[in-house]
């Protein structure tokens, strides 16, 4: 595919459940973040892969979240026992350089309400 | 920690119109100030990136200039279309590859 994809794109559960959200990055793409926008807030940094680097997990907001991601290709975040504040549109981005200087290429995002 | 603001949060103004947007940042620590688009249902799309050793960079309509000792970042829209219609974005990212995102500019252009 030309672009970055995530799936699903609407997810809606009932508090406690756990939720797996998927990214497939743009083929080649060492570095990939996972961000979340809640409504009328600006966009919050989770978590970034590069390559086969220990990822930077200082934005993840409590231990209830998780990512994992295998060589360069797909990455899956995971957000155990759901709570509604986790409600939030799901970004995933990669781009193609060691050092992110290069701009960030976004998919379409997840939005999870949590009910 | 990094603050990111963006003024005005919401802009409306008549086609043809030349326009600014700006952003401000608290640490002048950057690594570069990217500029994004956001379209309802949709994801960002990269507008221009500025490194922190530029001053600016052009596209198209668009040009974004960077002041870091002030903290600053502006993106200038001419002849403004329908189509640039959306909710832009800026981002300063810094060494440790952590962005910082504003809240965004919401810019309707009337036709």
């Amino acid at each position: 595919g030309a672009g970055v994809s995530q799936s699903p794109s609407n997810k809606v559960t009932e508090k406690g459940k756990d939720v797996e959200l998927r990214c497939d990055p743009i083929s080649g793409h060492t570095a990939l973040y996972w961000y979340r926008q809640r409504l009328g807030q600006g966009l919050e940094f989770l978590i970034y892969f590069q390559g086969n680097s220990a990822p930077d997990k200082s934005g993840l907001p409590s231990d209830r979240f998780s990512a994992e991601r295998t060589g360069e290709s797909v990455s899956t975040l995971t957000i155990q026992r759901t709570q509604q504040e986790d409600s939030a549109v799901y970004l995933c981005a990669s781009s193609s350089a060691r050092l992110a200087g290069p701009p960030q290429f976004f998919g379409p995002g997840t939005r999870l309400t949590v009910l | 920690k990094q603050e990111v603001t963006q003024i005005p949060a919401a802009l409306s103004v008549p086609e043809g119109e030349n326009l600014v947007l700006n952003c401000s940042f608290t640490d002048s620590a950057i690594y570069n100030l990217q500029w994004f688009r956001q379209d309802p249902g949709k994801g960002l799309t990269s507008l221009l990136l500025i490194q922190s050793s530029q001053r600016e960079q052009t596209s198209g309509r668009l040009n974004a200039s960077l002041d870091k000792s002030s903290g600053r970042s502006t993106l200038y829209i001419a002849a403004s279309q329908p189509g640039d219609s959306a909710t832009y974005l800026c981002a300063a990212l810094q060494t440790g590859n952590q962005f910082y995102f504003g809240t965004g500019t919401s810019l309707t252009v009337i036709p």
